[in-house]
């Protein structure tokens, strides 16, 4: 089915660990994008992408870093995995502007660093 | 900067019973609103969205919502609720215009318990 593929689905992590996420698109969309989900907190933007070859911070940027070497693929990196960082990732994509078309979510990756 | 409001952490109905949840924005020009549904262990799915025209729309599982301009609200409605809509519900808005990209920022979301 077409649609974002985070991978893997769960993990943890001790601290100081580091760890790549992976996402992936098959719609042809540019725009993609990393959030972080928190209870109480709702999703907080980390990273996105507006096409191949670009990044930008979003909200809550320290602490991770992202490639986007090609357009299907958007890689989150943890350097030096945290206690802090253990939340649960999500992965979306959406067509060009103008105006979202809104997002198509990937299904999360929980994350816990100990 | 945008910003969502959700009042309501966690709002308990009914099987039946109508719903709304409200969802208060602050966006300088015409918002892009959004309703997503996320059920325990999933994504997020979009339920309605708003970018222009009637200020009432449709969306899936017979939810709908209305854009209130003057109240800065896009509250989310359905007339009877069943038991498989317990979920949690956030709101967001995007940047209305082309000169941004289409960053949406989200509500702390409302969690809709039904009962039987």
């Amino acid at each position: 089915n077409a649609g974002v593929t985070q991978t893997p689905k769960f993990r943890v992590l001790k601290t100081g660990q580091s760890m790549t996420l992976l996402c992936a698109q098959d719609m042809n969309h540019e725009y993609m994008y990393w959030y972080r989900q928190d209870p109480g907190m709702g999703l907080r933007l980390i990273h996105y992408s507006v096409g191949e070859g670009t990044t930008a911070k979003g909200e809550v940027p320290d602490g991770y870093n992202v490639s986007r070497l090609k357009k299907q693929n958007f890689l989150l990196g943890l350097e030096s995995a945290a206690p802090s960082q253990t939340s649960v990732y999500f992965c979306a994509s959406s067509q060009t502007r103008p105006g979202p078309g809104g997002y198509t979510f990937g299904s999360g990756t929980r994350l816990t660093v100990v | 900067a945008q910003s969502v409001t959700q009042p309501d952490i966690h709002i308990t109905v009914s099987e039946g019973a109508s719903l709304e949840l409200r969802c208060n924005y602050s966006y300088g020009a015409t918002p892009y609103l959004f309703w997503y549904v996320q059920s325990p262990g999933q994504g997020l799915q979009l339920l309605l969205k708003y970018f222009s025209g009637d200020t009432l729309v449709q969306g899936i599982k017979g939810f709908e919502a209305e854009f209130k301009r003057s109240q800065s609200s896009f509250n989310l409605r359905k007339p009877s609720v069943h038991w498989s809509d317990a979920a949690e519900y956030f709101c967001a808005v995007g940047a209305g215009n082309t000169g941004t990209a289409s960053k949406l920022t989200f509500g702390t979301g409302t969690r809709l318990q039904v009962t039987l």
